[in-house]
């Protein structure tokens, strides 16, 4: 059974930081791209960013660019969200999905900006 | 960039047709997935690759796309169904290629 586990959302500062993980399992973690997704409340799906299997390529929402690193280990089949200079207006819900066609959703971590 | 437009809302009596509509430029070149979200809960793959429905998905959700127009069609609505649906693409032709999702449509079932 595939299963996508996120974790590390909490309260930050606006300009904190904040690194979020997605644990896998269930399948062969190194044969997909992997995606994060968000939701700020009461709004619609936001594409943040996607990873190529092996990593050697990385695509980003326009939002976040320069901001979020995504990156992957694939020894430990896990996904990663490193978030800098956030914003109030990045609060939200952040799921990780399997490939950029989210075949798989994690249940999401939540992320709240505030002072 | 790539835009994605979907009705805000749609309705639907209970055993009846519903059609959900996603328009983009030329959106029939690519390929179009729709996912469902319920309330409180992570969205779920509904159709993938314009028509395709992942294991466990009733075979009254159907997809089309061609020309500008995707549409997700559910036969014989269910109580069920009521949810947020989403379609997305994947825009390669962008300097910056990404996902990009619909606005989303509530279906509310009479």
């Amino acid at each position: 059974e595939v299963q996508l586990v996120e974790s590390g959302g909490g309260l930050v500062q606006p300009g904190g930081s904040l690194t979020l993980s997605c644990a896998t399992s269930g399948f062969t973690f190194s044969l997909y791209y992997m995606t994060w997704v968000r939701q700020a409340p009461g709004k619609g799906l936001e594409w943040v960013a996607s990873i190529k299997d092996d990593g050697s390529e990385k695509y980003y929402g326009d939002s976040v660019r320069g901001r979020f690193t995504i990156s992957r280990d694939s020894a430990k089949n896990s996904l990663y969200l490193e978030m800098n200079s956030l914003r109030v207006d990045d609060t939200a819900v952040y799921y990780c999905a399997r490939d950029t066609i989210g075949d798989h959703w994690g249940q999401g971590t939540v992320v709240t900006i505030s002072s | 960039s790539y835009v994605l437009t979907q009705p805000p809302s749609v309705s639907v009596a209970p055993g009846k047709t519903a059609t959900i509509t996603c328009g983009g430029n030329n959106i029939g070149t690519k390929s179009v997935h729709w996912s469902q979200q319920k309330p409180g809960q992570a969205p779920v793959l509904v159709i993938y690759y314009d028509n395709d429905r992942p294991s466990g998905i009733p075979d009254r959700f159907s997809g089309s796309n061609s020309g500008n127009t995707a549409t997700l069609t559910i036969s014989r609505v269910e109580g069920g169904d009521e949810a947020d649906y989403y379609c997305q693409v994947w825009d390669a032709n962008s300097e910056h290629p990404g996902v990009v999702y619909g606005g989303g449509t509530k279906l509310t079932v009479l």
